[in-house]
This record gives C-alpha cells, sequence and structure tokens, in this order.
C-alpha cells in the first residue's frame, strides 16, 4: 500500500512569490493533517481536515495560507505571497478514524520550503 | 511555557547501553502520548504509545505519570540504528486532532 506522498519535494522562492504543496494521503484516509517545522523548532499543527471539511484549523499562521481538500482526497496548501518565515519542512499525515486517537498519524516524507 | 517539553541531548552512547529518555507536558487534559522516531531528514513514525500502566515492545519501555504529566522512553541494549530523534508527543483532544510535538531528544550510538 502506498504511503502519504508530497510534492514537490523542495521548493525554492523568492519572497513575494505564491508556492503550492500538494499531499495525497493513504487511500481511505478520511482524516488529513498538515504540520510545519520551522528550523530550530518542534513540529506544530497547521490544520486537520475529515474528508473535505475543515475540522481545526486553529494553527494556521496568518491569512496567507490556505489549505484546501477538494472531494476529499488529496489536499493543497498555497502560501501566497510567501515571508522569508515561511521556510521550514511542511509534513502532511492522515489517519483512518477513529485510529487517530492512538496516534496513528502516517506521515508523508514533507516538502522542504526555502523562501530567499 | 512549552506544550510538551524534552532534554534536547545529543546523548552518546555505546551500543549495548541502556539509555533513557524524559518529558514533560503542561496540559492536564492531555488524554493520549505516544514516542514518534525521526531520522535524519525524514518523517516522523509512529514508535509506540504510552499507556498509564507503563508498556514494552521489545527493547522498548515507555512509562506514563499523569500526576507529574511525565513520560519516559527507555531502550535497552542500545543498537546503532537506533540513532535518531526521538519526539515526545501528546494528543490533547479526542480522537482524530492534533499532535503537539517536544522538540525531541537526540539518541547517537556508536560502536
Amino acid at each position: 500500500e502506498a504511503g502519504v506522498t508530497q510534492f514537490p519535494s523542495h521548493s525554492v522562492i523568492e519572497k513575494g512569490q505564491t508556492v503550492t504543496l500538494r499531499c495525497d494521503p493513504i487511500s481511505g484516509h478520511d482524516n488529513l493533517y498538515w504540520y510545519r517545522r520551522v528550523m530550530g523548532k518542534e513540529i506544530k499543527f497547521l490544520l486537520h481536515f475529515v474528508k473535505e471539511s475543515k475540522q481545526d484549523e486553529s494553527g494556521m499562521p496568518n491569512n496567507r495560507f490556505l489549505a484546501e481538500r477538494t472531494g476529499g482526497t488529496y489536499s493543497t496548501l498555497k502560501v501566497q505571497p510567501a515571508e522569508l518565515e515561511d521556510s521550514g519542512v511542511y509534513f502532511c499525515a492522515s489517519s483512518l478514524a477513529p485510529s487517530g486517537l492512538r496516534g496513528e498519524q502516517y506521515f508523508g516524507p514533507g516538502t522542504r520550503l526555502t523562501v530567499t | 511555557r512549552k506544550e510538551v517539553e524534552q532534554d534536547p541531548g545529543p546523548f552518546n552512547v555505546p551500543e549495548g547501553a541502556t539509555v533513557a529518555f524524559n518529558c514533560t507536558y503542561s496540559n492536564s487534559a492531555s488524554q493520549s502520548f505516544f514516542w514518534y522516531r525521526q531520522d535524519c531528514r525524514k518523517e516522523p513514525k509512529l514508535l509506540m504509545s504510552v499507556y498509564s500502566s507503563g508498556n514494552e515492545d521489545g527493547r522498548f519501555t515507555a512509562q506514563l505519570n499523569r500526576a507529574s504529566q511525565y513520560i519516559s522512553l527507555l531502550i535497552r541494549d542500545s543498537k546503532l540504528s537506533d540513532s535518531a530523534t526521538y519526539l515526545c508527543v501528546v494528543n490533547a483532544l479526542q480522537a482524530g486532532t492534533a499532535l503537539i510535538f517536544g522538540k525531541g531528544t537526540t539518541l547517537s550510538v556508536s560502536s
């Protein structure tokens, strides 16, 4: 079975540009999460989808970040316009409800974003 | 105060050593507790869940003390392949919601 996949693996953009990250969860996983790790900090939660609905977006840093999950399959996270502090590794994770209670979130390899 | 605190290390140990990592969490309402492992430039992977009664998986033993809000991980007979960053993780709310990560403790096992 394929795991969580993310695209691109790396992205280098200039401040002010737009970047869209994509996540394909494990097939059949209704729960999809976005996390981010900024250099020197812990991994932090951004938001949680259940199917196509945003269940919790309390971790989204500001309105420059827009996440979508149309059709309840893959998800995109757009950053527009990008700022220097957006640099970091963006992880996507998915889980089968109700397995989330056991912490069995399966992570993708991440997208390393560098804003220059 | 950070929600999940860990000693960042690094812990440098020889093969065969026993090493223990500790973690504290601030939210007394936390319900679920885990240790994840992250290899360099890789994604986090669940190592084991942590239960109040304590649990063991081979060379790994996890303990939870709810009164002290303290979680531990013990690794016995360390292997070179155990070298990684160990993340203490808490899920504060009901099923399927956000994981709260510590910064991680780095372990380096040498021959």
